[in-house]
């Protein structure tokens, strides 16, 4: 079975300040993760992912991500963050032993940048 | 061009309706997905196609049926709904790999409401 934790449903910033997103992550076997995000009655947008390699992750949008094995997180992070970041973040993992393509998303965190 | 359509934008059905959604990509991909989000929630797996053959099926209910007419169209065909089947519908498609490392790309979603 495969699992994602996000555990801050909101995370509150001023703008240009650091944006940290949090995601933990179970699987069995290495995993697949992924980065989302959705504006407002719109679909998920992709950031960014890790396969394999290098354990910072550069994305779209100045977003970046640390693949952490030890402590399996995946945390997204962006040094100065913009009033148009507000949105809803979904990590997302799949581990190769999955079924088909399946991928197995955390319950969201909405950030809310402030001017 | 990484888009994927979708139509309609919204759809208000009743209960005794029969309805189709519908979702386009000309990204080549061959792996297509329909999802169900419910609001502030992530999106939840309803069907996965592949190669054009559904491969997974999440025991949605048989009033959805899901058709994969060619590589580059996937329709949603809803027939007698419940309220509670009131969502944004996504359709997703992603490359097809045997580890599954590729992302997936989502249509902007039908607004479905079922009254």
């Amino acid at each position: 079975a495969q699992s994602v934790a996000q555990p801050e449903d909101q995370v509150n910033v001023a703008e240009g300040n650091p944006l940290t997103v949090k995601c933990t992550y179970s699987v069995s076997g290495n995993p697949y993760l992924f980065w989302y995000v959705q504006y407002p009655n719109r679909g998920l947008q992709f950031l960014l992912k890790y396969i394999t390699g290098d354990n910072l992750v550069k994305g779209s949008y100045g977003f970046e991500a640390e693949f952490n094995k030890s402590q399996t997180s995946f945390h997204l992070k962006k040094p100065s963050a913009l009033v148009s970041d507000s949105a809803l973040y979904f990590c997302a993992v799949r581990s190769f032993k999955a079924a088909g393509n399946k991928l197995t998303f955390g319950g969201g965190t909405r950030v809310l940048v402030k001017p | 061009d990484t888009e994927v359509t979708q139509t309609p934008k919204h759809l208000v059905m009743g209960m005794t309706n029969k309805k189709s959604l519908k979702c386009e990509q000309h990204m080549g991909h061959r792996a297509m997905y329909w999802y169900k989000q419910k609001a502030k929630k992530p999106p939840e797996l309803m069907f996965v196609y592949s190669y054009e053959k559904l491969s997974i099926n999440e025991s949605v209910p048989s009033r959805f049926s899901p058709e994969c007419p060619n590589s580059s169209l996937l329709n949603l065909h809803l027939h007698a709904l419940q309220p509670e089947d009131s969502a944004l519908y996504l359709c997703a498609s992603s490359q097809v790999s045997g580890t599954g490392s590729y992302e997936q790309y989502f249509g902007p979603g039908t607004r479905l409401t079922v009254t």
